[in-house]
């Protein structure tokens, strides 16, 4: 199983609204990413966990808060976001422990966000 | 400042006809570089990698890229190529046991019939 998935696919959400991205592995990896990508632009990293672990934080406003609650599951609870926050984002995971391995990055097929 | 370059935004190719898409990379150390393909509403897929060896690396659906340290280029090439291949081509540099991948801007890829 080489799979990443991400729930929902799209989502509109208003400015005062709360809502949560997931995704899930099953692969074994022990790092997983966010990332944010505007159309026809590269992925920007927003944050990486490490065995469960925040391990990397891209100076991402608060009103992105991740949550690792275990190995396979990620979470992106948003809330007050703004219109320039639309976007795809992007889940990833790779393998963690050997060097060669752990830096290839699978990748989710992204939750599509509208915000009204 | 570290950073990856693709120099072409579009490449347009016939069916049939080998293909290159450029990369260029300027970083520290010894990068491990990539190539990522994105389709349309699709997340990225990881197509090959380069960590050391072989300077010719062989990737998935035909693809294969050359690394050339004198000329910090890391070039995707396909012999062939197929309609299907049109797509968002993503060159990428992490460092050696890093987590932060840097993302060339992508060239898009049209294969015409």
């Amino acid at each position: 199983d080489t799979e990443v998935t991400q729930t929902p696919k799209h989502l509109v959400m208003g400015m005062t609204n709360k809502k949560s991205l997931k995704c899930e592995q099953h692969m074994g990896h022990r790092a997983m990413y966010w990332y944010k990508q505007k159309a026809k632009k590269p992925p920007e990293l927003m944050f990486v966990y490490s065995y469960e672990k925040l391990s990397i934080n891209e100076s991402v406003p608060s009103r992105f808060s991740p949550e690792c609650p275990n190995s396979s599951l990620l979470n992106l609870h948003l809330h007050a976001l703004q219109p320039e926050d639309s976007a795809l984002y992007l889940c990833a995971s790779s393998q963690v422990g050997e060097i060669g391995r752990r830096e290839t990055q699978y990748f989710g097929p992204g939750t599509r966000l509208l915000v009204l | 400042a570290q950073s990856v370059a693709q120099p072409e935004d579009q490449v347009n190719v016939a069916e049939g006809n080998p293909l290159t898409v450029k990369c260029t990379y300027s970083v520290s150390g010894n990068p491990y570089l990539f190539w990522y393909v994105q389709y349309p509403n699709r997340g990225l897929q990881f197509l090959l990698k380069y960590i050391t060896g072989d300077n010719l690396v062989k990737g998935s659906y035909g693809f294969e890229a050359e690394f050339n340290k004198s000329q910090t280029s890391f070039h995707l090439k396909k012999p062939s190529a197929l309609v299907s291949d049109s797509a968002l081509y993503f060159c990428a540099v992490t460092h050696r046991g890093g987590f932060k991948t840097i993302f060339g801007a992508g060239t898009r890829l049209f294969v015409k019939a």
